[in-house]
């Protein structure tokens, strides 16, 4: 099964809006990240939360973790057009020995923030 | 943060040849990874290449197929061989300075096999 899985898979929104993406996964996580993505271009890294963290701010960006649900979510407030891009979660598991496994990628949020 | 240069940035090969992506970065780090991404899809860890040993493929992915060489803390190829459509992907490498740390990411090598 796929770790980090972000809703909605489209977004479309007007510039001034917020925009919302959520993202699940499966198992025990050292900490989670979000990146962006902009089209023909690598990740860009946004912000990076703790399992013992809740909710963490950078400029316009929220990003909020609820272990007990095994999900997060990333607010983008006072959208702009430059903010059209794909965005992903990525979880880093907890090994069973207490080490780090893999950052695994989700399936990604495509926004499209319109003029 | 690191700065990572990828080449090619694009290629259209023939079916049958191999194809060697370079990923070189402004500053020695420990961890390098290597991911494919398929049109439109999330990103799969290819192998994590760590300077002086042996890189460390995920499953699904074989050496034979992915040879990655890391002679040094700030280089490092991936070289797709005997290429087929289906590896019509991206390839990106990435950089962090540690498991837990977040990754710094190349451009990317967008690959079109005919």
């Amino acid at each position: 099964s796929q770790q980090g899985e972000e809703d909605p898979q489209a977004l479309s929104i007007q510039e001034g809006e917020n925009a919302t993406m959520n993202c699940s996964y499966k198992t025990s996580i050292n900490n989670l990240q979000w990146y962006r993505q902009n089209s023909g271009r690598g990740l860009v890294h946004l912000i990076l939360i703790r399992s013992n963290e809740r909710e963490k701010h950078s400029g316009r960006l929220r990003v909020t973790l609820d272990t007990s649900k095994k999900s997060s979510s990333l607010l983008i407030t006072a959208s702009r057009a430059a903010d059209t891009a794909s965005y992903f979660c990525a979880s880093l598991g907890r090994g069973n020995s207490g080490g780090y496994q893999k950052v695994t990628f989700g399936i990604g949020t495509k926004l499209q923030v319109i003029p | 943060s690191a700065v990572i240069s990828q080449k090619p940035s694009r290629d259209i090969c023939q079916r049958g040849t191999s194809l060697t992506i370079q990923c070189q970065v402004d500053s020695q780090v420990t961890m390098m990874f290597w991911y494919r991404q398929q049109p439109g899809q999330s990103l799969t860890l290819i192998a994590t290449a760590n300077q002086g040993s042996e890189a460390t493929y995920e499953s699904g992915f074989v050496i034979d197929k992915f040879p990655i060489s890391r002679p040094n803390l700030t280089f490092s190829t991936l070289t797709v061989s005997n290429m087929s459509p289906e590896d019509s992907s991206i390839y990106l490498c990435s950089v962090a300075p540690g498991f837990d740390q977040p990754q710094h990411f190349g451009d990317g090598t967008r690959l079109s096999i005919l």
